[in-house]
Formats: structure tokens, sequence, C-alpha cells
């Protein structure tokens, strides 16, 4: 099975600066295809988790280009370029490799300072 | 525009069934190429996958539930449900149930899978 973990787990920011959010995971996932298969969602509070990005740097429909992914292989990046309001909640990565069984990771928790 | 309800008992006894159902409306669950899930987070805690159905009505579960769990697709009520069986306090948790939509094709097959549409999530407790 593919462990993913999240670092930190606890992100205070402050509105207008920006933010990073690391993901690891125990197994490349970098397909032979050359696209890495992870992805990150946004659980705000008292909401469902909502996609963010996809095949590891693709934003989905919708979501404001102030939130980037990078990375490859085993280390992933989440990047929202300037904290604004709406961003606060829990955002998680998922490794999408081994589709349809899935692993999230923990979950890191972004609010204000 | 589609939506997912989950709907099910609140209240569930130790040793005893937890059933749920996710209704969806405004698509069909037998779309060719689309999955059906269910994941759940214990209060407080992080998004656990359980288990998903394909349009087809194959099944994968999580390792960790393999035993315990059956996933089914009604397609005369346009529904899929989750069965978890001799529930503990441990299976305390909101269940959503989502669907995995595929994002990429290549050449008209599908390569990539996301959570695309969530229901809001029902909350089952395990207590006597």
């Amino acid at each position: 099975d593919i462990v993913m973990t999240q670092s930190p787990l606890a992100l205070p920011v402050t509105p207008g600066e920006s933010a990073s959010i690391s993901c690891r995971s125990s197994k490349s996932l970098l397909h032979s295809d050359g696209y890495n298969y992870l992805d990150w969602y946004l659980q705000k509070p008292g909401q469902s988790p909502q996609l963010l990005i996809y095949l590891g740097s693709n934003r989905a429909s919708g979501v404001p280009d102030r939130f980037s992914g990078s990375g490859s292989g085993t280390d992933f990046t989440l990047k929202i370029s300037s904290v604004e309001a709406d961003d606060v909640g829990v955002y998680y990565c998922m490794q999408t490799l081994h589709t349809p069984r899935l692993t999230f990771g923990p979950g890191t928790k972004v609010d204000f300072k | 525009q589609l939506h997912l309800q989950e709907s099910g008992p609140g209240l569930v006894k130790p040793s005893e069934t937890l059933s749920l159902t996710c209704s969806v409306s405004g698509g069909s669950v037998t779309r060719t190429y689309f999955y059906w899930g269910w994941v759940r987070q214990p209060p407080g805690e992080g998004l656990e996958w359980i288990g998903s159905i394909y349009y087809s009505g194959n099944t994968y579960y999580s390792p960790s539930l393999d035993n315990r769990i059956t996933m089914t697709l009604d397609t005369s009520n346009n529904h899929f449900s989750l069965d978890l069986r001799s529930v503990t306090a441990a299976d305390t948790a909101v269940y959503y149930c989502a669907r995995l939509a595929p994002l990429e094709m290549l050449r008209g097959i599908p390569f990539y899978w996301s959570f695309d549409l969530w229901g809001r999530g029902t909350l089952v407790s395990v207590s006597s």
C-alpha cells in the first residue's frame, strides 16, 4: 500500500502571504505515461472536500490561479501564492496511481495567525 | 446538475451492520467510465477512502475493511449503497459519497480519475 505523508500538519498564515504544503508518497507516483498521479483537495470548515489540483499540477475547473501544484515522483508541493480568507481549511493530497484504490494524506490545517 | 445525497441511520449498535445509500440525481450511475465511492472521516480526523464501485458494478475495497464491506449499484433507483458489518466505535464517522470522474482521456479511453463531486456527508455513530 502507498503511504502518504504531509508537512506541516498545521500552517498558520497571514492573509496576502504565500503558503506551501508538502506531500510525500512511499512509492513514486510518476506513471510510465509521464504523468504524476496525485490530487490535492481542500476541505473548508463544515464542508465536503473539493478538488483543487489533479495530475499533480493541473488546476480543476473554477480553481483560482493562486493555487499551484508541483513536484514529481515522491515529492509534491501545493502553493498558495497569496492566501485569502476563503482558503482556510484542511488540505489533503491523495494518490491516484492505484485508482480506484486511493489513499489520502493526513491533511494540513491552514488557518490565520 | 448532478447531486449526491447520503441517507441512512445516524446511530448503529456495536456488532450490527451500517447501511448507507447515496442517491444520485441529475445523472445516471451507469454512465460509462465513472466510479462511485465512499470516503469517511472520524470526528476531528482526516479522510479515509473506503471503497469504489465502477459503473459496471465492479467493486474495490480498502484492504483494512475488505472483510466487512459490500458496495452495490442499484440501477433501477439510480443509487449506490454501502454495507459495513460488525461495526465498532472506531467506525463512527461522517460518511461521504462521491463521484470519481474521468478527467483525462487518451484516444477516447480515460486514464485519470478524481473525486469531482461529493455529497454533504452523514454522521453515523456506533453506540449501544
